[in-house]
């Protein structure tokens, strides 16, 4: 069971935009912010998006991040079939004083 | 460009000690700019963190492993090293390695990962 609870599966056809939420409580996304990972398959996870809305040098800007209160969202606009992946979002938790992941949603581009 | 390397036997018995190496290339394991930590993933499930440490020797574990878990590092290598103590077959899973480029403290991202090691616990 994750700390953060996010869709198992979400789906969308290529240059359609997906959103995948995140939901967490006060102790990590309510007073912390959050990062996203994509995970091709097979391989190790990549940092996408950090501190809710930044995207690391190389990412696309088809992705996006955000915030509200306890709850995230990744967004991802134009969506191509190499974004078929895993999607993790993460976040510290200050009790028990570490980062917590949320279970991963799988993208699948139809 | 940082790159990470793990290492370390593909096979554990249950109730043995797990011990892997990430070895550093692109960057010294000394500088203060980096947290340098373990992350694993059990067979078609998500990331568990394990826990992070600093140059200066500071650590940080998930609590559900602290009492079993060890990182340290071996700068004459430029490695740090993993040590879990009396894994079961639960713990089968890929291990990564990972680094977090220091800007406000371990809640920082992991920017950075290894490809990941395979490790079977069975006997």
């Amino acid at each position: 069971q994750s700390v953060l609870t996010q869709p198992p599966s979400a789906s969308g056809t290529p240059g359609q935009r997906v959103t995948i939420s995140c939901s967490g409580s006060s102790s990590n996304i309510g007073s912390n912010t959050v990062n996203w990972y994509q995970q091709l398959p097979g391989t190790a996870p990549k940092l996408l998006i950090y501190s809710n809305t930044q995207r690391p040098s190389g990412v696309p800007d088809r992705f996006s991040g955000s915030k509200s209160g306890t709850s995230a969202s990744l967004a991802i606009s134009g969506l191509q079939s190499e974004d078929e992946a895993d999607y993790y979002c993460a976040a510290w938790d200050d009790s028990p004083n570490g980062p917590v992941f949320g279970g991963g949603t799988k993208l699948t581009v139809l | 460009q940082l790159q990470l390397q793990e290492s370390g036997p593909g096979l554990v018995k249950p109730s043995e000690t797990l011990s892997l190496t990430c070895t550093v290339s692109g960057g010294s394991i000394s500088s203060s700019s980096y947290y340098w930590g373990w992350i694993r993933q059990p067979p078609g499930k998500g990331l568990e963190w394990i826990g992070s440490m600093f140059y200066s020797g500071s650590t940080y574990y998930n609590p559900s492993l602290k009492s079993r878990v060890t990182i340290s590092v071996d700068t004459s290598k430029n490695q740090f090293s993993l040590k879990l103590s009396s894994v079961t077959a639960a713990e089968t899973a890929v291990y990564y390695c990972g680094s977090q480029t220091y800007t406000y403290g371990p809640q920082d991202p992991f920017d950075i990962w290894g490809q990941g090691t395979m490790v079977t616990v069975s006997s």
